[in-house]
């Protein structure tokens, strides 16, 4: 049973260009949504995340959008660069406990 | 520090054949995690410990055994390895004061064949 849906699970952008990662939960009692970037032969780290007391969080070129409604949260990445080309990994959890759910992945290619 | 990190980098094993995929993390962290991970299929949790002396299963223990004699140390077991294991095998480490913030190792790809 996956519980974080995650897509797509390629995307070419262009550099300079918006990359736009969405996920969606099912499970209610998730209040805590980090992303994760992993580069080729690395582990994953985390990179934002956010809780759903606010809609969006921004640090730097990245912002995740949260719709609680919808169930859904979404990774933006601005003004991608070629150094932005990774996996990204969403995910969700309860706060303050150590199992996180991960969505399935999505490759980012910038092509200069 | 050196964070998590994880022996060996590379391992191929025979079907039957037995290894342990040693995790070790020097950030006094409680909580350790171990991930496989597989094309289209994301991270999924094998097994997991709160603390020395306690682990407990995650969504995919099957095949793999853990122990926590320590805080540092963290260690899998593949008692008789299946090709279905072959994978990349990621541990983690959680600061109990932020539970919800992994810290990833570098990874172990294990081919069995």
């Amino acid at each position: 049973q996956q519980q974080v849906k995650q897509s797509p699970q390629s995307l070419i952008v262009q550099k300079g260009g918006i990359s736009i990662i969405n996920c969606a939960y099912e499970n209610t009692a998730f209040d805590y949504f980090p992303w994760y970037q992993q580069f080729p032969g690395k582990g994953p780290a985390l990179l934002i995340a956010i809780r759903p007391d606010v809609s969006e969080k921004k640090e730097g070129r990245f912002t995740i959008s949260f719709n609680k409604s919808a169930k859904q949260f979404s990774l933006h990445i601005m003004d991608s660069q070629p150094g932005d080309s990774a996996t990204y990994f969403c995910a969700a959890s309860m706060w303050g406990y150590q199992k996180v759910t991960f969505g399935t992945g999505t490759k980012l290619q910038v092509i200069p | 520090n050196a964070g998590v990190t994880q022996t060996p980098k590379f391992q191929v094993l025979k079907t039957g054949q037995s290894m342990t995929l040693q995790c070790a993390q020097d950030m006094n962290h409680e909580y350790m995690s171990w991930y496989r991970q597989d094309p289209g299929m994301g991270l999924r949790l094998i097994h997991y410990s709160v603390g020395a002396g306690i682990t407990d299963q995650g969504e995919v223990p099957n095949g793999y055994n853990v122990s926590r004699s320590t805080t540092e140390d963290f260690p899998l077991r593949l008692l008789s390895a299946a090709p279905s294991q072959t994978s990349v095998y990621f541990c983690a480490s959680t600061n109990p004061d932020r539970p919800n913030e992994q810290f990833f190792g570098p990874g172990t790809r294990l081919t069995v064949l």
